[in-house]
């Protein structure tokens, strides 16, 4: 099994929706990444958390540490936010402290 | 802004030829990573650094892939002799610290024929 889930795999979205991709851990960590992937390839960082909530633009991430639970939610979504959505955890043990990634949500949004 | 550089954006070779990757982190990082993306997946780590140190490349095939970072900024990763399961974009990143929020650079796609 899997470090890090994500859910749902693909979504598909009208443009104005409201979006939760959702992110699940089975190890303590001591920090949880959103990050955004673009077709060409290259990675975004969104946000880097290790509690509550936090929020840029049209952006929200949350974090509850006792569930091992994460949300990425997007408001008024656009289809400029199509992109693929990775979760990843760094690990609270470990000399490398290393991330553990998910394997993305894909997020198509339609005009 | 400043941002981490890589090179080739693109590379295609044939099977047991050598391909090698560069990557420039964002000056005063002092953790360098190297990450290979198999698509539909998710990257996983190949190796590594602090400053010029090799840290973790547990993951690292070392029977044909290498990386250095000699004087601790860029760093090289190479691949001799490629495969075809070596298909897969390789991308670096860099943080100020090991525990740091991560920036990526574009990535370099390998196809191996």
């Amino acid at each position: 099994k899997n470090e890090v889930e994500q859910s749902p795999q693909n979504l598909t979205a009208q443009e104005g929706e409201f979006i939760t991709i959702n992110c699940s851990y089975s190890v303590g960590i001591s920090a949880l990444h959103w990050l955004q992937q673009h077709p060409g390839g290259g990675i975004v960082s969104l946000f880097m958390l290790s509690s509550g909530k936090k929020k840029h633009g049209r952006l929200i991430a949350t974090i509850n540490i006792q569930e091992k639970h994460s949300s990425l939610h997007i408001t008024a979504s656009h289809p400029r936010d199509s992109a693929v959505y990775i979760c990843a955890v760094r690990k609270a043990s470990g000399s490398a402290r290393q991330l553990t990634f998910g394997s993305g949500t894909q997020l198509t949004v339609l005009p | 802004e400043a941002e981490v550089a890589q090179s080739p954006r693109y590379k295609i070779t044939e099977k047991s030829q050598a391909v090698a990757f560069w990557c420039d982190p964002i000056s005063g990082h002092a953790t360098l990573y190297w990450y290979r993306q198999i698509l539909g997946q998710g990257p996983e780590l190949l190796v590594q650094f602090q400053d010029e140190s090799v840290v973790d490349d547990s993951q690292l095939p070392k029977d044909r892939f290498s990386a250095e970072r000699l004087k601790g900024v860029d760093s090289t990763l190479k691949i001799q002799p490629a495969e075809l399961g070596d298909s897969a974009m390789y991308l670096c990143a860099s943080s100020a610290w090991s525990g740091g929020e991560l920036f990526f650079g574009e990535g370099s796609r390998l196809t191996v024929l």
